[in-house]
């Protein structure tokens, strides 16, 4: 299975912060790589595939780059509805494979 | 898009248990359809996939689960299911119903519209 590590496992930032989160996949999955954000108790909601296309309804504040082994998302001005967890997520070779998430928490 | 689990409960170990996903808002038949479960101790893990009708309606299976839980649909009436047999205490966890749809490139399907779960646990 790929493995799949996203770094910092948390995170503290303020409103209107910058803020990138890393994921590496252990090979190569071209860009078949996914965004998700999850609140408390919801589910987990698309943001990217593709490691950089923006999923419908998604404010452009949010982006990702990327390909084959490493891949980020990055949060350009972050607003307070962006405190969560986000997940990264291969498609590339079955199983599909999360990371372990990214909990970002207001400083 | 509308995808809503039920089925979840206290289960035995050794026991079975069946979830159903109900789907409304788009045209069923034209998408694969997944179960994804989470769990404090393991994160995500995807569990199974059944693809469209185009495809066959082929499935997939996470190797933790395979020849114990069966996932199939009902097309006609908007139905998901996943039947889960000789359970233990590692499938403890809120299993999701998840849409996959075309992800850019041809022939590329992923994630894109989840339900808010329903939750397992096995224990005695």
């Amino acid at each position: 299975d790929i493995q799949m590590t996203q770094s910092p496992s948390s995170l503290s930032a303020s409103v209107g912060d910058r803020v990138t989160i890393t994921c590496r996949a252990s090979q190569g999955i071209k860009d078949h790589l996914a965004w998700f954000q999850q609140k408390p108790g919801k589910a987990p909601k698309s943001l990217i595939y593709a490691a950089s296309s923006l999923e419908s309804g998604v404010p452009p504040r949010f982006s990702g780059s990327g390909y084959g082994t490493y891949f980020t998302l990055t949060i350009s001005s972050l607003q307070p509805e962006d405190f969560a967890t986000y997940f990264c997520q291969q498609y590339e070779n079955y199983p599909p494979t999360f990371g372990q998430g990214t909990r970002l928490e207001m400083k | 898009v509308q995808v809503v689990e039920s089925g979840g409960a206290l289960v035995q170990p050794g026991g079975s248990l069946r979830l159903s996903c109900a789907i409304s808002g788009f045209f069923f038949s034209d998408y694969y359809m997944d179960w994804v479960r989470q769990s404090p101790g393991k994160g995500l893990q995807w569990v199974a996939r059944t693809r469209d009708k185009l495809h066959g309606y082929t499935t997939e299976y996470a190797a933790s689960v395979k020849g114990r839980f069966t996932v199939s649909r009902d097309d006609p009436n908007n139905a998901l299911y996943l039947q889960m047999t000789s359970l233990n205490s590692e499938d403890t966890a809120r299993y999701f119903c998840v849409r996959s749809g075309p992800r850019g490139e041809i022939g590329t399907w992923n994630f894109d519209n989840w339900g808010q779960g329903t939750l397992v646990t096995v224990s005695s």
